[in-house]
């Protein structure tokens, strides 16, 4: 069974850092592209950044770009989310997922979620 | 970046109702078309890939169509368990962008 476990969000203040942690089991994981998807607190979706199953491919949303990285450890089978400059319009549930490629990605399994909040 | 808008935002209905959603694109998008089901304070969930194929271990009561700009995402007969936000999200390109949601309640 897949299984997602985030951790490291809590509360921030503005232009500070965070690194938020993705523990995953249950498959082989440098074999999958791993994606961040956040929702700011009563909102929809939004994609934040993807990473290739070697890590040596990696995207990002404009709204994160030069302040964001994604990172991954197949040794450890972790995913990470490096935050800088954090905006309060950053503040957000975090969600890891798993891609699959099968006709464009999809977004097949996710973790719980851990909570980022922005504020002085 | 490709814009998704659903309609409607909301709709309330009754368990056993056949109920209907639409994603229009901004642009083609194909069949890159995915649906996600999310229940209050959980995650979403995967269940509609590539426009129409069903995710496994989703009820068949659920399907999907389309192509180009224009998707419906069906639920044939409403059970007490689909009350939840839906989302259809483009997967033709980066950023692959998500509809505002749609909220399906009880009526």
């Amino acid at each position: 069974e897949v299984q997602l476990l985030e951790s490291g969000g809590g509360l921030v203040q503005p232009g500070g850092s965070l690194r938020l942690s993705c523990a995953a089991s249950g498959f082989t994981f440098s074999n999958y592209a791993m994606t961040w998807v956040r929702q700011p607190p009563g909102k929809g979706l939004e994609w934040v950044s993807t990473t290739s199953g070697d890590g040596g491919s990696t995207f990002y949303a404009d709204s994160v770009k030069g302040r964001f990285t994604i990172s991954r450890d197949n040794s450890k089978t972790t995913l990470y989310l490096r935050m800088n400059s954090l905006r309060p319009e950053d503040t957000a549930v975090y969600y890891c997922a798993k891609v699959v490629y099968s006709s464009g990605p999809k977004f097949d399994s996710w973790g719980q979620g851990t909570l980022v909040t922005v504020s002085s | 970046d490709i814009q998704m808008t659903q309609s409607p935002s909301s709709l309330s209905v009754s368990v056993g109702d056949r109920v209907t959603i639409t994603c229009r694109a901004s642009q083609s998008i194909s069949t890159y078309l995915n649906w996600y089901q999310q229940k209050p304070g959980k995650a979403p969930k995967l269940l509609i890939y590539a426009t129409s194929s069903l995710q496994s271990g989703v009820p068949s009561r659920f399907s999907g169509s389309g192509s180009g700009t224009d998707f419906t995402l069906t639920i044939s007969s409403l059970q007490p368990e689909d009350f939840a936000t839906y989302y259809c999200q483009q997967s033709y390109n980066t950023p692959q962008t998500f509809g505002q949601g749609t909220k399906v309640e009880i009526k």
